[in-house]
């Protein structure tokens, strides 16, 4: 298993920009989550999702999409890209039966 | 979920058990303790969870006291390796949600 993979490792855009980070897990687990951490600071919930078709907003989504069209995917679309995104961004997943998440080594992120 | 308190930063000696301190003085009956850790750079691995009872595994020792309001995370032998941010989050097992809400955590410097 390669558990849970993310693309790209670093980008750098420019205000206004548009990109989607790619979060892959294999590991077939319900449950995916997308995380961002500003330095020095614990992670925030952006959105998540409890299954294919289903997602539903965490505590900081605005600026952001997601998507879930198959378990294994969890995409997460910045559409006008703003300095105060510049982040690292983590994807997680788990199965509905336990509470352990996995974590994928995220998306370092820069908006110039 | 119950608001934890950690220490900003301790150090240890290589070889020498490192003990995490951690208060949930509000903690509710139905809620569990865990605790993951983040080394540089990287995103969060799980490390262990608890009720009530003591638990130990692999990587650590989960230390919870009897009225439950604190717990202490033990590496029996750290290593540089353990080099890292130490989170302790208290939630209700599988919750509506499922996300972790991540405070500052403690950083875990351990010194040769």
């Amino acid at each position: 298993n390669a558990g849970v993979t993310q693309t790209p490792k670093f980008r750098i855009l420019k205000i206004g920009q548009s990109m989607t980070l790619q979060c892959t897990q294999d590991m077939n687990h319900n449950y995916m989550y997308w995380y961002r951490q500003d330095p020095g600071m614990g992670l925030k919930l952006i959105y998540y999702s409890v299954g294919a078709g289903i997602t539903d907003k965490g505590e900081v989504p605005n600026g952001y999409n997601v998507s879930r069209s198959t378990t294994e995917d969890f995409p997460l679309r910045l559409e006008l890209a703003a300095p105060s995104q510049t982040s690292v961004y983590f994807c997680a997943s788990r199965l509905a039966s336990t509470d352990t998440q996995y974590f994928g080594p995220g998306t370092r992120l820069t908006v110039l | 979920d119950a608001k934890t308190t950690q220490p900003t930063s301790m150090d240890c000696a290589e070889g020498r058990a490192a003990n995490l301190p951690c208060n949930h003085s509000t903690i509710s009956g139905n809620e569990y303790v865990y605790w993951y850790r983040q080394i540089h750079s990287q995103g969060p691995q799980y490390i262990i969870h608890g009720l009530k009872n003591n638990e130990t595994n692999e990587m650590a020792s989960l230390i919870i006291t009897e009225d439950r309001k604190s717990s202490t995370l033990i590496l029996p032998h750290a290593t540089l390796r353990d080099t890292a941010v130490y989170y302790c989050i208290v939630r209700v097992a599988r919750g509506s949600q499922g996300n972790l809400i991540f405070g500052k955590g403690t950083k875990l410097s351990v010194k040769p």
